[in-house]
């Protein structure tokens, strides 16, 4: 079983839905929880980060984590063509400790 | 800010040859700075993580006398794949985090194919 675990999709929505995109993950001691999103043959930019359980808001982007669960989300709303994209959730045991990546979900978003 | 670039962008190389990747973070210093590698539709993997001025630690699997890591300063890193096969042929990039930061910022990446 990986550490961490996130449906590859793809997942598939009209423009303007909002998109949802979970994480769960099996290791107690990740407090540090990141989305990143990543272009085709781009390297990945930070989206959303959350110090330990508790939601964060964004513009567009919201993002959950749920400790006692091991359950991290992200949601996207009034999404657009231009989010289509894999998004990767990380998380990590400390302030610039290695990152442990998930899978990847590939978004396409349709006009 | 925060900009971290790589070069070359891509490359080819020949089975058996040494090919070198430079990662240089542009407007702040990198204390620690990580090499991923990339497969298509695939997720990241940790290869490595160095420290300036210290060895890099190897990820389990990944052949350190393979692939030579380099952290000579605050600002840049190199890693060289020797002896290249094209199993190596992937997708290669880096990330660096300033001293106490929790957050990494990745470079573009760079395709290395081996014929």
């Amino acid at each position: 079983q990986k550490e961490v675990e996130q449906d590859p999709g793809p997942l598939s929505v009209p423009e303007g839905a909002i998109v949802s995109l979970n994480c769960t993950y099996s290791n107690s001691a990740f407090q540090y929880f990141m989305w990143y999103r990543q272009y085709s043959r781009k390297g990945p930019e930070l989206l959303m980060y959350t110090y330990s359980s508790g939601n964060k808001e964004d513009g567009r982007f919201t993002a959950q984590v749920d400790k006692s669960s091991k359950y991290i989300s992200l949601f996207i709303r009034d999404s657009q063509p231009s989010d289509s994209a894999t998004y990767l959730c990380a998380m990590s045991g400390a302030a610039g400790n290695k990152l442990t990546f998930g899978g990847g979900t590939r978004v396409l978003v349709k006009p | 800010g925060a900009v971290v670039s790589q070069h070359p962008s891509w490359v080819i190389c020949k089975s058996g040859t040494s090919v070198k990747i430079e990662c240089r973070s542009l407007d702040f210093q990198a204390t620690t700075m990580f090499w991923y590698r990339q497969f298509p539709k695939q997720s990241l993997m940790l290869m490595a993580t160095s420290n300036e001025g210290s060895k890099a630690t190897y990820e389990q699997g990944v052949e350190k006398d393979k692939f030579l890591i380099n952290h000579a300063s605050l600002t840049l890193s190199t890693l060289t794949v020797t002896s290249a096969h094209p199993e190596d042929s992937s997708f290669y990039i880096c990330s660096a985090s300033h001293a106490g930061g929790y957050e990494q910022y990745f470079g573009p990446g760079t395709r290395l194919t081996v014929t």
